[in-house]
C-alpha cells in the first residue's frame, strides 16, 4: 500500500539557519505531494504542494520539489525563524480516492532565538 | 469563511460512558474526514464520507466506534463505551472532491477517558 516516511525529529535549529527535512513515499500512480504544518493546539494546515513531477511548491519561504526519479518530495527553508516551529507533516493523496491522504509520522521542528 | 468547527474542544470523561464528538465542515465542501492523532500512532484516518455517504471506514478501530454524517453540514463520532485507549485528540477536516484538493482541518477535540 501507500505510505510516506519521515525524518524522525525534534529537529532542533537555531533562528536563521538552514532547514531541511526529508520525506519519501511509496505510492502506485501519480500521487499528489502535501506539506502540511500544525501549530501546538491546532489543526494542520496545508502549507504547499505539488501535483506532477518536477512541480515546485512554495509558500512562507518553505519550498518543496516532486522527485519522482527518488520518490522525494522534502522540506527546505532557507532562514528558519523561531515561529516556525511546528510539526511537519508530509502526506500523499490520490484522486481516485477522494481526497484520502496517507500522511508520514510528523518531524518536530523547534527553532532556538 | 469560518472554517471546519469541531466541537467540544476538551471533553474528559469516565470510562464506560458515551462520547459524542461534532463537526460542522466548510459550507460546500463535498468530503469530510475524522483523524485520530496520538503521540503512540500519530494521525490515524478513521472514516471519510463523499457526499454524505460513507466510503472507507476500514480504520475505526471496533464496533465502539461510529460514525455519521446526516447532512452536508454536520457529522458526528461516536464512542460507546469509551475506554482510556480511546483517549487522544480526534480531527475533523473537510474538502473539495478532487486529489488535488487540500484537507482542511478543524482545532481538534482532546478527549481524556479516565
Amino acid at each position: 500500500g501507500d505510505s510516506v516516511t519521515q525524518m524522525e525529529g525534534p529537529v532542533t535549529l537555531s533562528e536563521e539557519a538552514f532547514l531541511t527535512i526529508n520525506c519519501t513515499y511509496t505510492a502506485t500512480g501519480y500521487p499528489s505531494l502535501f506539506w502540511y504544518v500544525q501549530y501546538p493546539g491546532e489543526g494542520l494546515q496545508l502549507l504547499l504542494k505539488a501535483t506532477k513531477a518536477d512541480d515546485k511548491g512554495s509558500n512562507k519561504g518553505f519550498e518543496a520539489t516532486y522527485r519522482k526519479e527518488t520518490t522525494s518530495f522534502h522540506l527546505e527553508k532557507g532562514s528558519v525563524q523561531v515561529s516556525d516551529s511546528a510539526v511537519y507533516f508530509c502526506a500523499l493523496g490520490k484522486g481516485n480516492a477522494g481526497n484520502m491522504l496517507t500522511f508520514g509520522g510528523g518531524t518536530r521542528l523547534m527553532v532556538k532565538p | 469563511d469560518a472554517g471546519v468547527i469541531q466541537s467540544p474542544r476538551h471533553e474528559v470523561t469516565e470510562m464506560g460512558q458515551e462520547v459524542t464528538l461534532r463537526c460542522k465542515p466548510i459550507s460546500g465542501h463535498n468530503s469530510l474526514f475524522w483523524y485520530r492523532q496520538t503521540m503512540m500512532r500519530g494521525l490515524e484516518l478513521l472514516i471519510y464520507f463523499n457526499n454524505n455517504v460513507p466510503i472507507d471506514d476500514s480504520g475505526m478501530p471496533e464496533d465502539r466506534f461510529s460514525a455519521k454524517m446526516p447532512n452536508a453540514s454536520f457529522s458526528t463520532l461516536k464512542i460507546q463505551p469509551s475506554e482510556p485507549r480511546d483517549s487522544a485528540v480526534y480531527f475533523c477536516a473537510s474538502s473539495s472532491l478532487g486529489g488535488s484538493s487540500p484537507l482542511h482541518f478543524g482545532n481538534g477535540t482532546r478527549l481524556t477517558v479516565t
